[in-house]
């Protein structure tokens, strides 16, 4: 099993739509959890971290249930701008800086 | 502006001649930095961790000799494929987390595309 697993996609959604990804982790002992985008060929950057009691920031909304390993990332109203690969991340155990990265969902927003 | 700087962003290269890249944290100091490969449609792997002043710590199936990390300062890392194949064609990132001021964050290069022919 895949320390942590998202669907690849590709999802295809119109402008404005409201979309959502999900991502499994392995290891209950994780403790940190970040989505990041990535455009093609370039750096990861961070969109929001995960916090237990679930976060949201302007059209993003980040969830996280620790009993069933699963972290979500809900898109509102979503832009061409949005259009990218989200990388579900998750800390290794034991080790608050090393990091394991999901293969990422590719998000592509139509006009 | 970006706080890591990672060179080159992209090198071409013949089969068998050896590859640096550079990775600079330009405003802070970085011990610890680490080193990630990606391969199309897939996800980043970390390679190895490389401690300033201290041998790099690699990933199982990851072979040291032929990815030489050398951390000699506190701003820099360096990255060296020896003897590139066409199978270590991938890109390449960088990664170092800065503490203090900015608080506990992680800052990423802009990547290096290494393809060997």
């Amino acid at each position: 099993r895949k320390e942590v697993e998202q669907d690849p996609g590709p999802f295809n959604v119109p402008e404005g739509a409201t979309v959502a990804f999900n991502c499994t982790y392995s290891n209950s002992a994780s403790q940190s959890f970040f989505w990041y985008r990535q455009d093609c060929r370039k750096e990861p950057k961070l969109l929001m971290s995960v916090y237990s009691s679930g976060n949201e920031d302007g059209r993003f909304t980040a969830q996280l249930n620790r009993a069933s390993q699963y972290i979500s990332l809900l898109i509102r109203d979503s832009k061409l701008s949005d259009s990218a690969t989200y990388l579900c991340v998750v800390n290794r155990p034991g080790s608050a800086r090393q990091l394991t990265f999901g293969s990422g969902t590719q998000l592509t927003v139509l006009p | 502006g970006a706080v890591v700087s990672q060179h080159p962003s992209r090198v071409i290269c013949k089969s068998g001649t050896s590859v640096k890249i550079e990775c600079r944290s330009l405003d802070f100091q970085a011990t610890t930095m680490f080193w990630y490969r990606q391969f199309p449609k897939q996800s980043l792997m970390l390679m190895a961790t490389s401690n300033e002043g201290s041998k790099a710590t690699y990933e199982q199936g990851v072979e040291k000799d032929k990815f030489l990390i050398n951390h000699a300062s506190l701003t820099l890392s360096t990255l060296t494929v020896t003897s590139a194949h066409p199978e270590d064609s991938s890109f390449y990132i960088c990664s170092a987390r800065s503490g203090g001021a900015r608080g506990e964050k992680l800052f990423f290069g802009s990547g290096t595309q290494l393809s060997v022919l």
